[in-house]
């Protein structure tokens, strides 16, 4: 069970938008930056979003983020194939003195 | 630019101590900027934060692994490592090495994990 919590699975085809949600709690979201990393299978996980809207270099900006309170949200504009992976957020957790992680969301490019 | 590498056996027996090292290039560890992690994933599940080591010395453990846990730095051969005691079935998994920055702002406690080691893979079994 992770302290975040994302959407096990999201779609779309492409050229749509598609929004992934992580809702946490006011010890970690509610009151700390929330990151983003894309992970492809077999690969190491990418950070793709930082202090929650942030794009490191060479990130598509059909990528952006967003917090709002104690959630953030992944936003993907005209979604390309590519753009198939897992996605986790990521925030700093002051219960637990330490990073949390969402449990991952899957999305599917149909 | 900077890379990372784990290092390690692929196989630990149950009840033993999993070691693992992460050489970094391009950068050095005892920068005082940076945050070096250990971040573990098992097969087709999400990922979980093991814990950190600070320039100084200074770590940071999860809660849940504590008790189990020691990361150590040797900046002599500029890697930091990872040792796990008393391992079960429970601790396969894919684990990373990865480097962070870290500080406070306005916007509460911001930090990043960039870059990531490719990943090693540790299967606990007899």
């Amino acid at each position: 069970q992770s302290v975040l919590t994302q959407p096990p699975s999201a779609s779309g085809t492409p050229g749509q938008n598609v929004t992934i949600s992580c809702s946490g709690s006011s010890s970690n979201i509610g009151g700390h930056t929330v990151n983003w990393y894309q992970q492809f299978p077999g690969t190491a996980p990418k950070l793709l979003i930082y202090s929650n809207n942030r794009r490191p270099s060479g990130v598509p900006d059909r990528f952006s983020g967003s917090k709002s309170g104690t959630s953030a949200s992944l936003a993907i504009s005209g979604l390309q194939s590519e753009d198939e992976a897992d996605y986790y957020c990521a925030a700093w957790d002051d219960s637990l003195n330490g990073w949390v992680f969402g449990g991952g969301t899957k999305l599917t490019v149909l | 630019q900077v890379q990372l590498q784990e290092s390690g056996p692929g196989l630990v027996k149950p009840s033993q101590t999993l070691s693992l090292s992460c050489t970094v290039s391009g950068g050095s560890i005892s920068s005082g900027t940076y945050y070096w992690s250990w971040i573990r994933q098992p097969a087709g599940k999400g990922l979980e934060w093991i814990g950190r080591i600070y320039t100084s010395g200074s770590t940071n453990y999860n809660p849940s692994l504590k008790s189990r846990v020691t990361i150590s730095e040797d900046t002599s051969k500029n890697q930091f490592s990872l040792k796990l005691s008393s391992v079960t079935a429970a601790d396969t998994a894919v684990y990373y090495c990865a480097r962070a920055i870290n500080y406070y702002d306005s916007g509460g406690y911001v930090g990043w994990f960039d870059p990531w080691g490719q990943g090693t893979l540790v299967t606990v079994s007899s």
